[in-house]
């Protein structure tokens, strides 16, 4: 089974509104955190944004957030008000365990932004 | 503020050819990690370090040697190139966990190489 699960190849979304980027994982590991990273298209990685496993609350940063359905197993990544800029590739990652340097990633969806 | 630095930028090889990818990083980082990106594909990890003269293997280490003898300082060594090994190679940093932050990775800016 795939650890990371991006179901969405392409998105096009019109500037300005609101974008929900899905991820769902898999892991019997009690203890992971979760991660999204942004790659334009000059290639390199970008972070956005952290979610622990034990955290209680949605992790947010700027317009970034992350929804987090720990029974679903989902971690899902909201943009809100797109720009321009937010064109490119965004990869959905996890770590599982402690200690366990391992990142594994997702095979990513490209969002492009409307003007 | 050069953080992540990766030396070349590109490089094409010969099958069978050896060569070193460099990764240098002046954030006093414990860990670094080498990663490969295929076509369409996200990153995986080929080795990690979590300080000078430790390093480990991760998920695709076969052909690959690093050494870390220096914190800043975390070379991958290519060697007897195949076809196989053309992909974007991505080094990364991190400092020792810091919470507020959660457990973010710095990257280069990678290298594209291709072995033809």
């Amino acid at each position: 089974a795939q650890k990371i699960t991006q179901t969405q190849p392409g998105m096009f979304v019109q500037e300005k509104e609101a974008v929900t980027l899905d991820c769902t994982y898999d892991t019997s590991d009690p203890s992971y955190g979760l991660f999204w990273y942004k790659q334009p298209s000059s290639g390199e990685m970008i972070f956005l944004i952290y979610q622990g496993s034990y955290d209680q609350q949605n992790a947010t940063e700027g317009r970034y957030s992350l929804n987090f359905q720990k029974a679903r197993k989902s971690a899902n990544l909201v943009i809100s008000a797109s720009q321009l800029g937010d064109s490119a590739m965004y990869f959905c990652a996890m770590r599982e365990g402690f200690g366990n340097e391992k990142l594994t990633f997702g095979t990513g969806t490209r969002l492009t932004i409307i003007p | 503020n050069a953080g992540v630095t990766q030396t070349p930028k590109f490089r094409i090889l010969k099958i069978g050819q050896s060569m070193t990818l460099q990764c240098t990083q002046d954030m006093n980082h414990n860990y670094m990690y080498w990663y490969r990106q295929d076509p369409g594909m996200g990153l995986k990890l080929i080795y990690y370090s979590v300080g000078a003269g430790i390093t480990d293997k991760g998920e695709v280490p076969n052909g690959y040697n690093v050494s870390r003898s220096t914190t800043e300082d975390f070379p991958l060594r290519l060697e007897l190139a195949a076809p196989s090994q053309t992909s974007v190679y991505f080094c990364a940093s991190r400092p020792i966990i810091n919470r507020e932050r959660g457990e973010k990775l710095f990257f280069g800016s990678g290298t594209q190489l291709s072995v033809l």
